[in-house]
């Protein structure tokens, strides 16, 4: 149980382009979805939270508008990366949460954006 | 100083000892302790989730939270190469260990020997 993916694994992109990541919780409906990114060497770091139906809330330093979360169902999530820079090529990585115990996390999504 | 420290290592050491991994936090509202386990390139897998202060023990896994001390620790005994991954702290202050976004610490990378 508690089984979390992600999708696509990994991607490549031009400068400039926008990417979708989904994420989706495939046996339990997760009331809250959280999404971090990963940097080499470094530690996760918490970009947003987002609960079903609502507004996502963003940590401070992420671009709301760059990085646009949709949470249209207790079993999807999605992550758009806006205009992606080689800067933004990281390790994005959701969690889903049903309301009991802990944060499941998904296999995570490695971007590079050229 | 940051909120969670965690020496990333490597810690290298041989098949069957007993492995100690080890996290120091700063702020005392964390009340919420896990501990997981990340492969190369793969999301981190839930291995222990505790609240509060005590030992909490899983088969060959021992978690314990000092909270006096705002210090954590995981015991593995008879350490098996598979068990060669890196391992992060995470903690939370919300009222549900996993309702609220995870701080992490870097992650210690460990190796076992066969």
């Amino acid at each position: 149980g508690a089984v979390v993916s992600q999708h696509p694994s990994w991607v490549i992109c031009k400068s400039g382009t926008s990417v979708k990541i989904e994420c989706r919780s495939l046996d339990f409906q997760a009331t809250t979805m959280f999404w971090y990114r990963q940097f080499p060497k470094q530690s996760l770091m918490l970009m947003a939270t987002s609960n079903e139906g609502s507004k996502a809330t963003y940590e401070q330093g992420v671009e709301k508008d760059k990085f646009l979360i949709n949470h249209a169902s207790l079993t999807l999530s999605t992550l758009t990366v806006t205009s992606a820079h080689p800067e933004d090529s990281s390790f994005y990585i959701c969690s889903a949460y049903s309301g009991r115990e802990t944060q499941y996390f998904g296999p995570g999504t490695r971007l590079l954006v050229l | 100083q940051k909120e969670v420290e965690q020496d990333p290592g490597p810690l290298s050491v041989p098949e069957g000892a007993i492995v100690s991994l080890n996290c120091t936090y700063s702020n005392s509202a964390f009340q919420y302790f896990m501990w997981y386990r990340q492969y190369s390139r793969k999301g981190p897998e839930l291995l222990m989730y505790t609240y509060s202060s005590g030992n909490k023990e899983d088969g060959r896994f021992t978690a314990q939270v000092d909270k006096s001390s705002k210090y954590i620790s995981l015991f593995i005994r008879d350490s098996q190469p598979s068990d060669s991954a890196t391992y992060l702290c995470a903690m939370s202050a919300g009222s549900g260990g996993g309702a609220d976004g995870l701080t992490f610490g870097k992650g210690t990378h460990l190796i076992i020997q066969p």
